[in-house]
C-alpha cells in the first residue's frame, strides 16, 4: 500500500515568511510524529499525535512552531516568521501504535521529508 | 528513555557480515531496542526490534546480551546499498503516556560498504 507522503519535497522561503508542511500518514495509523533533521545531524523530535488525544508538543523548539492533525488523517506543521536556523529536513512518521498498550512494540514508517531552506 | 552509544563510523567489505554495536547500559526492563537506518537523502527505515531474545528478519539479525546492556545488529551479507547511517534506539513499550513519545535518534553509526 501507499507509504507516508510529504509535501512539498523542497521549500525555499525568505526569512520572516510563514511556511506550512504537509504529511499524509499511512491509512489506519493513529500515531503521527514530526521530526527535524539538520544537516549532518540526527533526528530531533518535535511533536506527537495519537488519535484524538491532546498532542505531545514537548519537542517544539519555539512558539513559532505549531502543528495540527484532524483525527487520524493529514497533519500540517506550520513555522511562522521563519529564521535561517529553521533550515532542515522535516520528517513525518506514522505508526500503528496505540496508547496504553504494554509490552507491544511498533515501528515507525517515515516519509521522504521536506527540505526547508530559509534564505 | 535510555541513552545509547554507537561508534560514529564503520567500514565493511561487500559480501561480508557487518556487525554494528550499540551500548545501552541504562536500559530498563520495559524498554525495547530498535534499529533504523537512513540512506542518504531518504527518511529513516525500520530494520528490526527486540526486547530480550535475539531476533532475525529478512533484513538483519539482532543479538541482545543477556544483561540487555548492549546489542549488535548484524547484516549477514552487506551490499553497497547497505551504506547508510544506522540508529540504535531504546524506548519504552508503554506508549502515549507521560510524554514517552520521543523516539530519540542519536548520531548513529555511519556504515560504509566498500567493494
Amino acid at each position: 500500500g501507499a507509504g507516508v507522503s510529504q509535501s512539498p519535497s523542497n521549500k525555499v522561503t525568505e526569512k520572516g515568511k510563514d511556511v506550512e508542511l504537509r504529511c499524509d500518514p499511512i491509512s489506519g495509523h493513529t500515531a503521527l510524529y514530526w521530526y527535524r533533521q539538520r544537516l549532518g545531524q540526527g533526528l530531533e523530535f518535535l511533536i506527537y499525535f495519537q488519535g484524538n488525544s491532546a498532542p505531545d508538543k514537548s519537542g517544539l523548539p519555539s512558539d513559532r512552531f505549531s502543528a495540527e492533525r484532524t483525527g487520524e488523517s493529514v497533519s500540517t506543521l506550520t513555522i511562522q516568521r521563519t529564521q535561517q536556523e529553521d533550515s532542515a529536513v522535516y520528517l513525518c512518521a506514522s505508526s500503528l501504535e496505540r496508547p496504553g498498550l504494554i509490552g507491544v512494540a511498533y515501528e515507525q514508517y517515515f516519509g521522504p521529508g521536506t527540505r526547508l531552506t530559509v534564505t | 528513555d535510555a541513552k545509547t552509544t554507537q561508534p560514529p563510523s564503520m567500514d565493511c567489505a561487500e559480501g561480508r557480515a557487518a556487525n554494528l554495536p550499540c551500548n545501552h547500559s541504562t536500559i530498563s526492563g520495559n524498554e525495547y531496542v530498535y534499529w533504523y537506518r537512513q540512506i542518504h537523502s531518504q527518511g529513516p527505515q525500520y530494520i528490526i526490534h527486540g526486547l530480550k531474545n535475539n531476533e532475525t528478519n529478512e533484513m538483519a539479525s539482532l543479538i541482545i546480551t543477556e544483561d540487555r546492556k548492549s546489542s549488535t545488529l548484524i547484516l549477514p551479507h552487506a551490499t553497497l546499498r547497505d551504506t547508510a547511517v544506522y540508529y540504535c534506539i531504546v524506548r519504552v513499550a508503554r506508549l502515549g503516556v507521560d510524554n514517552n513519545n520521543d523516539m530519540r535518534f542519536g548520531a548513529g553509526t555511519r556504515l560504509t560498504v566498500k567493494p
